[in-house]
């Protein structure tokens, strides 16, 4: 398994601002991936974190809003921009490892409310 | 496209007592099945998984068998406790064109036991 630190754990922002989450894994991995929880729903894949090259985003997620970066195969970062209370989630990281695993292994989540 | 169906709760048992959590999927090709479960106020746990038809995961009590004739992956654990309350995810995996495997998760199902 790998093991995924997420700083920081929770945070209230206020409304216009901006937060940078950070995911750290113990390991080399080939992919990461960001996704959003919000309140009693399920978890939405925001973007792959690709390393080296831009991020490859879902429908109804882009890039001005939620910029991505992944300087290595162990570090990414999730800056959510221009906050507004809609914003209010558990964003989670996770990582996978190639070969035969296809197993994500999370990150604990960032708990973000926005006032 | 790609999609898991799984059954609404919350669901309230009794300690000891038989549980079941069904889970269905739409999905082309052959996907990896999983289930998540988050514990209060933590991040997704990784509770079991299974590759390929007829495979059965398992782990802390807990089963649940791939299968493909009825697309469905049902949790089920013979005896819970109380300390077994949790959100359970059932998810897939896909292989896509561009080569990552993002998750595609259930609903959630709430499930809290009482002594």
């Amino acid at each position: 398994s790998a093991v995924i630190s997420q700083k920081p754990s929770r945070d209230i922002c206020q409304r216009g601002t901006s937060l940078t989450i950070q995911c750290q894994v113990d390991s080399q991995v080939t992919m990461m991936f960001w996704y959003r929880q919000q309140p009693g729903q399920s978890l939405t894949l925001i973007a792959t974190a690709n390393q080296g090259s831009e991020a490859t985003y879902e429908s109804g997620f882009v890039i001005d809003k939620f910029p991505i970066s992944r300087p290595n195969l162990t570090f990414s970062t999730l800056t959510v921009s221009n906050m507004s209370p809609e914003d209010s989630s558990i964003y989670l990281c996770s990582a996978l490892r190639g070969g035969s695993t296809d197993t994500q292994y999370f990150g604990p989540g960032t708990r973000l409310t926005v006032l | 496209g790609n999609s898991v169906t799984q059954m609404e709760g919350p669901v309230t048992l009794s300690e000891e007592a038989f549980l079941t959590i069904n889970c269905t999927y739409t999905a082309t090709g052959y996907p990896s099945l999983f289930w998540y479960v988050q514990y209060p106020g933590e991040g997704l746990q990784l509770l079991l998984k299974a590759t390929k038809a007829d495979d059965k995961g398992s782990n802390k009590g807990f089963e649940a068998t791939y299968r493909k004739e009825t697309t469905s992956f049902h949790l089920e654990k013979g005896s819970v406790q109380v300390s077994d309350s949790a959100v359970y995810f059932c998810a897939l995996t896909y292989n896509r064109n561009s080569g990552n495997t993002p998750l595609v998760f259930g609903k959630g199902t709430r499930l809290s036991v009482i002594a």
